[in-house]
């Protein structure tokens, strides 16, 4: 079976802050890992992914996402947070030996003025 | 860049109606899915499809059924509405799973089941 949890259902950060928005995991083989953002009244967007290599991974929008093996752990980081950054974020994984990906519930990032 | 259209953005529907969600995307992906967005929740898997004609249930199937006659389109059916199926309804495509692909969303249906 495989898993995602995302343990804050909101994170607030003042603009020009670092942002951290935190996703673990649990798979019984590889895992490939994913981050989607959905902005008010549309559908998800794809940020970035993790399959293989380099445990830091750069995506869309100034963000980037650091794996970590031991801790199980994808966290989206950004170093300077836009108001426009204020969305919905997604975590999820996908085992290599399944075909299914298992979304997290969602964090709700607010960037405050 | 890929494009996934959801027939309707909101809909209202009567407890007991059969309701149609229809999904079009313009990439000739092999996979297409049907997911349920419910605040606390997250998204949750109903079915996928790899292929025209084949499909496989996701997480939470029952209520639901789909058809996939050809390739572009991927079509979610409630064959009699509940109360419990109003929700946001989003579909996704991608390529093969073979390799490792992100998905690419449509923009949402509203449902409301009254």
């Amino acid at each position: 079976a495989q898993s995602v949890a995302q343990p804050e259902d909101q994170v607030n950060v003042a603009e020009g802050n670092p942002l951290t928005v935190k996703c673990t995991y649990s798979v019984s083989g590889n895992p490939y890992l994913f981050w989607y953002v959905q902005y008010p009244n549309r559908g998800l967007q794809f940020l970035l992914k993790y399959i293989t290599g380099d445990n830091l991974v750069k995506g869309s929008y100034g963000f980037e996402a650091e794996f970590n093996k031991s801790q199980t752990s994808f966290h989206l980081k950004k170093p300077s947070a836009l108001v426009s950054d204020s969305a919905l974020y997604f975590c999820a994984v996908r085992d290599a030996g399944y075909q299914k990906v298992t979304f997290g519930i969602g964090t709700k990032l607010q960037v405050i003025p | 860049d890929v494009k996934v259209t959801q027939s309707s953005r909101y809909l209202v529907k009567r407890t007991g109606e059969k309701v149609f969600l229809e999904c079009v995307q313009d990439m000739d992906h092999e996979n297409m899915f049907w997911y349920r967005q419910d605040p606390g929740l997250g998204l949750r898997l109903i079915y996928f499809s790899y292929d025209v004609k084949m499909k496989e249930k996701g997480d939470i199937p029952e209520g639901y059924s789909v058809s996939r006659e050809k390739k572009e389109r991927f079509s979610l059916i409630l064959e009699s509405a509940s109360t419990n199926q109003t929700s946001m309804y989003l579909c996704a495509s991608s390529l093969p799973a073979g390799g490792i692909y992100e998905q690419y969303f449509g923009p949402g249906t509203r449902l409301t089941v009254t």
